[in-house]
């Protein structure tokens, strides 16, 4: 079956320390990957996307980026974090262009709660 | 205005009752997913449909394309089922998820 997972779990930065999440898929191939970010009260917003190996889409421009250097791993990363990076980060993926079909469902994972102090 | 629009916003039943929670897009769509979002963060995949109607337990979910609407019903509520509850639609043609801002459900014992 397939599993996602996230860490670190919880993160404590201060302002202007660089940042890095990872993701990683197991029990498939050839994923769609996703980074979201739900901040405080607010609904999830799509950070980037990535449909294969170092293929990165972005939806909003801030200074996070994304990397995906194999085929069931995801990196969220920033050189200098922000107060408003704060927020809970999900990682999620549905089955790829491929024998999967485009339209699987989205599953999640368990997600990093981000301070940034 | 938001593509994805959920109703109500707060929602508070007793133990007991019969749910409904409502979502209307303006945009069209290939397919729409309701998720389960648990106090601790963690989001769960309910259903995802692009027609007729699902259901999987407690939890029944219909879709009317033409009117672009979807609901979720949850039969005989119990306090476990309190959660954030989230439509979201995969636009036609598109890999990403549109989001609405949830349905905060609480149910009480």
């Amino acid at each position: 079956s397939q599993t996602i997972h996230q860490w670190p779990a919880t993160l404590v930065q201060p302002v202007g320390s660089p940042l890095s999440l990872e993701c990683t898929v197991e029990g498939t191939s050839n994923p769609n990957l996703y980074w979201y970010r739900q901040a405080a009260g607010r609904g999830l917003q799509l950070l980037f996307y990535s449909v294969g190996i170092g293929q990165i889409s972005s939806e909003v421009p801030q200074n996070l980026s994304a990397s995906r250097p194999q085929d069931r791993q995801f990196i969220l990363s920033s050189k200098k974090l922000l107060l408003s990076d704060s927020g809970f980060y999900l990682c999620a993926w549905t089955g790829g262009g491929g024998t999967s079909g485009r339209y699987n469902e989205q599953f999640f994972g368990p997600g990093t709660r981000l301070t940034v102090l | 205005k938001n593509e994805v629009e959920q109703s109500p916003q707060n929602l508070t039943a007793q133990e007991g009752e019969f749910i409904t929670i409502n979502c209307s897009y303006s945009v069209g769509i290939s397919a729409l997913h309701w998720l389960q979002q648990h106090p601790g963060g963690g989001i769960v995949s309910l259903f995802m449909l692009s027609s007729g109607k699902k259901k999987h337990g407690r939890l029944i979910a219909t879709i009317n394309i033409q009117e672009k609407h979807s609901s979720l019903h949850i039969t005989a509520s119990h306090p476990r089922d309190s959660a954030v509850y989230i439509c979201a639609v995969r636009k036609g043609g598109s890999e990403k998820l549109v989001f609405g801002k949830g349905t905060k459900l609480t149910v009480n014992p």
